[in-house]
């Protein structure tokens, strides 16, 4: 079975500072795909970012950035210049090419603090 | 388009009674996905469609849950008799076929007393 780790079930940054959440998971398989959800307290799900495995490059979207370790099964997201808006849940999921459902870590909750 | 729509956003009912949570997918989507979050479980998928059909329904806790999709723009969760422990989030997330982004609903907030 594919599982998520996210290790960090809590933790806090100073506004304009840079945090990073950790995210590890466990699979066989060699294509799949990799995304970081935000869930703010209005509980809605956001997608921050997304990975393909075959792409070696780390994707990128504005202050939010990858660091995907294939080989170490790694995929923490960084959050450059934190916003109070960035207060959230941020959940690591994964699924495999192919039409799977989504498999989910437990989440990290963060807080940014002014 | 307006996203996935769930209803209700918030239900409260007490334990033994029927519960149906409703969603309408983006059209055009034909996988539809519900997942269920509580504190202690985090996010779970209960059930997932494509093109109305279950493809996998081992995430149904037991036989007091239930779900249909009659067709491409409607889904319905239903439990019952309904108990506390049942009370959590339940999310429900459409994606069209070979896109592997999800697309989820605001949610709904169960509360069964």
């Amino acid at each position: 079975a594919q599982t998520v780790t996210q290790s960090q079930p809590e933790m806090s940054v100073q506004e304009a500072e840079t945090v990073t959440l950790s995210c590890t998971y466990d699979t066989s398989e060699n294509n799949y795909y990799l995304f970081w959800y935000k869930q703010p307290p209005s509980r809605q799900m956001i997608l921050v970012i997304r990975q393909e495995a075959y792409k070696q490059q780390n994707a990128t979207e504005n202050r939010f950035s990858v660091n995907f370790q294939k080989a170490a099964k790694s995929f923490s997201l960084k959050i450059s210049d934190s916003q109070l808006g960035d207060t959230a849940m941020y959940f690591c999921a994964f699924t495999f090419s192919g039409n799977t459902p989504l498999v989910f870590g437990k989440g990290t909750r963060l807080s940014v603090i002014a | 388009d307006a996203g996935v729509i769930q209803s209700p956003r918030h239900e409260v009912t007490e334990m033994g009674q029927e519960v149906t949570l409703r969603c309408k997918p983006i059209s055009g989507h034909d996988y539809l996905f519900w997942y269920r979050q509580t504190m202690m479980r985090g996010l779970e998928l209960l059930i997932y469609f494509n093109n109305n059909v279950p493809i996998d329904d081992s995430g149904m806790p037991e036989d007091r849950f239930s779900a249909k999709m009659p067709n491409a723009s409607f889904s319905t969760l239903k439990i019952q008799p309904s108990e506390p422990r049942d009370s959590a989030v339940y999310f429900c997330a459409s994606r069209p076929t070979n896109y592997n982004e999800q697309f989820f609903g605001p949610g709904t907030r169960l509360t069964v007393l």
